[in-house]
């Protein structure tokens, strides 16, 4: 089984739905982030959370929101979908031993396509 | 603020020819710099990192990367490619923080394309 896990791992859905993707890990990290990959952009951070209690905003978060549900569970929400949230989204976690480097373990994708 | 630029997006080459993505990046702390590839359909995997030491590190499948300060770059080589190796490489930088730890910075991607 893989260490992060993502679900769906597609998704097509309408203009003004409410989407969930959801991301589950196995290992054990405090550290979960979204990022979003578009081509010729490279990945882009949407939120990141460095502990149950913590969410933070990355640098494109604007029509997203996340649920930090449990140490092994990060969620992401789009509340009213639009078309320019088609992209492939991924889950990652980092440790947080010393240093810190970032490095980061990534999940399969989820691919949504909102038309 | 830290920021990554891969200076080819696309880079086509023949099978068993030596291959070099170039990936320059800007910090203004001290930085942990990493090669990420994805292949078709599937999530990203370390490819090799550099965290302090030796300026030339190796990683998997035979790629390494020298890390050059004065010239702020992270360049990728093999010197001999298989068809395999078609997939698209992320650069990226992570700044340490002893506060609030570390978050990698993506460059835009090069899509590497063997061809027999």
């Amino acid at each position: 089984d893989a260490d992060v896990t993502q679900t769906p791992r597609n998704r097509i859905t309408k203009t003004g739905k409410r989407i969930m993707l959801e991301c589950s890990q196995t290992k054990g990290h405090d550290r979960m982030y979204w990022y979003r990959q578009d081509p010729g952009l490279g990945l882009r951070l949407i939120y990141y959370s460095f502990d149950v209690k913590d969410i933070n905003k990355g640098e494109i978060s604007d029509g997203y929101s996340v649920s930090r549900q449990a140490q092994a569970k990060f969620s992401l929400s789009l509340e009213s979908a639009i078309p320019n949230q088609t992209a492939l989204y991924f889950c990652a976690t980092s440790g947080d031993g010393q240093p810190n480097t970032g490095e980061l373990f990534f999940g399969e994708g989820s691919r949504l396509t909102v038309l | 603020a830290q920021s990554v630029t891969q200076l080819d997006s696309q880079v086509p080459v023949f099978e068993e020819a030596p291959v070099e993505l170039r990936c320059n990046y800007s910090s203004s702390v001290s930085v942990y710099l990493f090669w990420y590839v994805q292949y078709p359909n599937q999530g990203l995997q370390l490819l090799l990192k550099y965290l302090s030491g030796s300026t030339l590190v190796k990683g998997i499948n035979g790629f390494e990367a020298e890390f050059n300060k004065s010239q702020t770059s992270f360049h990728l080589r093999k010197p001999s490619v298989h068809i395999s190796d078609t997939a698209e490489y992320f650069c990226a930088v992570s700044d340490y923080r002893e506060t609030s730890g570390s978050r990698l910075t993506f460059g835009e991607g090069t899509q590497l394309t063997v061809n027999p």
